[in-house]
């Protein structure tokens, strides 16, 4: 089995400000897709960014941005220019694709965006 | 935006009861699956249904859990006899592995009280 690992239980970031979430993972496979969601209080699990691990180069989508790390099994999320909406449980997945594409999820940050 | 969505949003029942959590995936989907939240904690499999059958199930999943897609709309995960640590959210999810994406989709997710 796939083991997620998110070592930051919580992270504050003020207004306007950059946050890098970590996340690491352990696979045999060289075939994968990571993902991030966000998942605010009202605990719609929403995603947020998307990679594939035979693609370089890193995912981007507006404010947030990865850094693949392949053969580190790195791959950190970055929130760029923070905002209020932005505070969530940020969650990191790891999908190997088969038959059952089932993801496998980290124990996920807290973010707290401060005005 | 087709969205997936879940019924009901909240359900108290007694321990020993049946309940019965009702999804309606995205209509072109092909992959289904239930997750699960117990508060606090990270989200977890626990099974995976395609082509009206499971394709792989946690070991959380046991007999007491049961999956069907009785019609072409609706998936539901029935809890046969509840048990106070069957107290979570539940999370349908939905996929189209055909886009190569591998992008679920998440409902809003099942509030369960067991009392």
């Amino acid at each position: 089995a796939q083991t997620v690992t998110q070592s930051q239980p919580e992270m504050s970031v003020q207004e306007a400000e950059t946050v890098t979430l970590s996340c690491t993972y352990d696979t045999s496979e060289s075939n994968y897709y990571l993902f991030w969601y966000k998942q605010p209080p009202s605990r719609q699990m929403i995603l947020v960014i998307r990679q594939e691990a035979y693609k370089q180069q890193n995912a981007t989508e507006n404010r947030f941005s990865v850094n693949f790390q392949k053969a580190a099994k790195s791959f950190s999320l970055k929130i760029s220019d923070s905002q209020l909406g932005d505070t969530a449980m940020y969650f990191c997945a790891f999908m190997r694709p088969s038959n059952d594409y089932k993801l496998s999820f980290g124990a996920g940050t807290t973010v707290t965006v401060r005005a | 935006e087709p969205e997936v969505t879940q019924t009901p949003s909240h359900q108290v029942t007694q321990m020993g009861q049946e309940v019965i959590l009702r999804c309606v995936p995205i209509s072109n989907h092909l992959y289904f699956y239930w997750y699960r939240q117990i508060l606090g904690q990270k989200v977890e499999f626990l099974v995976s249904f395609y082509n009206n059958e499971i394709s792989e199930k946690s070991e959380i999943f046991d007999d007491q859990f049961s999956v069907e897609r009785p019609d072409g709309s609706n998936f539901t995960l029935k809890i046969r006899s509840t048990k106070l640590e069957d107290s979570a959210m539940y999370f349908c999810a939905s996929s189209d592995s055909g886009t190569g994406t591998y992008e679920q989709y998440f409902g809003p997710g099942t509030r369960l009280t067991v009392t």
